[in-house]
């Protein structure tokens, strides 16, 4: 049983580029949350979405970020005209309930930002 | 608003010793407690999870315990191994949502 795949692994971008970030959850879960690391920081919650619907955004900056998991296929993290302030790791996670069995993480996209 | 904080940041132990980290939380109302595990530059593995209802867990050479009134995990290592250097992450789930708050984490150095 496949775990929570991300891809990519490394990402580069330049200022005012914009980032896609892919998530697979694991088989069978249907809850998806996104999480940020910026160095030398705890990770951070962002977002948490279920297949076609964002249930809490309450943690993502409000200016260009955005999240979906849309019906077929993975959830993307969109951030647009990225800054060199938005390189960080960013970790997905499933569960198939929320709570009960704990949240599943991936490996994680490291964005930097040149 | 939750605040975790893990003691010690780093560690650094001898091959074979038993370690306890530690982690506190300001918000007894907690739903559950994970510890993860993350090795430098991979994501983080999930060890061991305790419900507010449980006082401990234990899978092979780790134990959690979690006293949940007065907001404390350790996580307990026997027999440490070189193997086991990574960064240990304590995370606790509120009652009321779902968002893990998690520690900056207790990184731990095992010596051959």
């Amino acid at each position: 049983n496949a775990g929570v795949m991300q891809n990519p692994r490394h990402l580069v971008r330049r200022r005012g580029q914009e980032a896609r970030l892919r998530c697979s959850p694991m088989k069978g879960h249907s809850h998806v949350y996104w999480y940020r690391q910026l160095p030398e920081e705890g990770l951070k919650f962002m977002v948490y979405l279920q297949k076609e619907n964002i249930i809490d955004e309450s943690g993502m900056p409000k200016e260009r970020f955005s999240a979906e998991f849309p019906k077929e296929g993975p959830s993307i993290l969109r951030i647009q005209q990225v800054v060199r302030g938005d390189s960080a790791a960013y970790f997905c996670a499933s569960s198939l309930r929320w709570g009960q069995e704990g949240q599943f993480f991936g490996p994680g996209t490291r964005l930097t930002v040149l | 608003k939750q605040e975790v904080t893990q003691i010690p940041a780093a560690l650094s132990v001898p091959e074979g010793e038993n370690l306890v980290l530690n982690c506190s939380f300001t918000d007894s109302a907690i739903y559950n407690l994970q510890w993860f595990r993350q090795d430098p530059g991979k994501g983080l593995t999930s060890l061991l999870l305790i419900q507010s209802s449980q006082r401990e867990q234990t899978s092979g050479r780790l134990n959690a315990s979690l006293d949940k009134s007065s907001g404390r995990s350790t996580l307990y290592i026997a027999a440490s191994q070189p193997g086991d250097s990574a960064t240990y992450l304590c995370a606790v789930s509120p009652e009321s949502n779902y968002k893990l708050t998690f520690g900056k984490g207790t990184l731990l150095t095992v010596n051959p």
